[in-house]
Parts: structure tokens; sequence; C-alpha cells
């Protein structure tokens, strides 16, 4: 099955924007869903299909797509954005499913 | 509300066998997948496997095929991940979530948008 890579940690100022980046060849044909995982708490769906917040999410969060790259954008982040983040699709194949291996993001 | 909600946390022997169970409410149990993801200590998300309720039929990921079954109770609304010849490396937080998938123009997408809150699976001789 294909791949997701993920920067393993980033980190950003209070109140700037931050960019967490995933890139597999699935990526091409799927669109990669983004959960936010706090210490000890259950992922939680941020971001999904083309640009898609579920209800509860703040318009704070974004995604985007290009080639086989996928991002999701923090437009002023705030100190309890401070999480592990997990992009995920299903793989080249279709058949199985992938997640990146998660990018720790530091609010500074 | 919509919700998923498992089973509890389990301690096995290596070579035994954990049957975890998450029941759903809130929605209609057959119109979503159901799939299942686990977490050891300190690791990331890796995907287990995923069920389609309505027909019964699952995928597996390569590394779990033939030590791993999934079915499901439609009268219940519920539904069933077995683990077998469990070893030390099988210990990990076992989650279940429901699927939310489909197309935007030519993409498609596959998230999970309804997670139930994580069964514990302790594997130690």
């Amino acid at each position: 099955s294909s791949e997701l890579t993920q920067d393993p940690a980033v980190s950003v100022a209070l109140g700037q924007t931050v960019r967490i980046t995933c890139q597999g060849d699935s990526l091409r044909i799927y669109y990669a869903s983004w959960y936010q995982q706090k210490p000890g708490q259950t992922p939680v769906l941020v971001i999904y299909g083309k640009n898609n917040r579920p209800s509860g999410i703040p318009d704070r969060f974004s995604g985007s797509s290009s080639g086989d790259t996928a991002s999701l954008t923090i437009t002023g982040a705030q100190a309890e954005d401070e999480a592990d983040y997990y992009c995920n699709s299903r793989d080249i194949s279709v058949k199985y499913v992938v997640f990146g291996g998660g990018t720790k993001l530091t609010v500074l | 509300q919509v919700q998923l909600v498992q089973s509890g946390a389990e301690v096995k022997k290596p070579g035994a066998s954990v049957k975890v169970s998450c029941k759903a409410s809130g929605y209609t149990f057959t119109s979503n997948d159901i799939t299942w993801v686990r977490q050891a200590s300190g690791q990331g998300l890796e995907w287990v496997g995923g069920m389609n309720p309505n027909s019964g039929n699952a995928d597996y990921a390569q590394r779990f095929q033939g030590r791993v079954t999934m079915t499901r109770n439609t009268s219940i609304s519920t539904a069933y991940m077995e683990l077998s010849r469990l070893r030390s490396e099988d210990t990990a937080v076992y989650y279940c979530a429901r699927v939310r998938h489909g197309s935007f123009g030519l993409y498609y997408y596959y998230g999970m948008d309804v997670w139930g809150q994580g069964t514990t699976v302790t594997v130690s001789s």
C-alpha cells in the first residue's frame, strides 16, 4: 500500500499561520482528511474533502491540495491548537487506508 | 447525538484472542462503513481494517490479514473486531470510527467523522 509522509514536528508563534503538509501518491486522486489529537484524547476530524470542516471546527482550519501534496493550514494559531495532526486517505489501490506518521504542532 | 461506544479494557495473554465491540447510536448503522484504527503508546495511528455494516464485507490491512475478523450485528447496531494470536506488539488503544466518504469532482475523499472512546488492549504474560 502507498504511504503518506508528514514532517514529525512543526512550530508556530501564537497568532501566526502554520501549514502542515502530507505527501503521497494517493493524494493525486484523494483529498486528505485531517485529524487533531491532543494528549490522552481521541482523534477529531478537522478537515475532509476539498476543504470541509465538520460542525464545531473553527474556521481558522483549512485544507488544500496540489499534485501529491495536501496541506492543513491554521490561520492565527491558538494555544489550544497545540496537538498531533494526522492526515489520511485510501491508498492508490482504493482497497486499503493509510495514515501519515503525524506532525506534532507546538504553539510558541 | 451520533456516538460510538466501545467495550471496556482487556488484558490478554500472548496467543489469546480479543473481541472488541462498538455500538452505534444516533444514526442508521448500515448507512456508513465502520473502520478500526489502533494506536500504541506514543505512536501514530494505524489502520487495522474496515467493514460495510450493510453487506458485512470487510477489508483488512495486509499486516493483520489472517489474524483479524470484523463482523456486525445489525439488530443491535454493533460492530465487532476480533484479533487472534495476540502478541505483545498488539498492545494498543483500539478505536472504531464511522467512515464518511464520497467524491468532489474528480477527487475522492475518505474520512472518519465519529470515533469511539477507544479500548485499551494489553497483551502480557
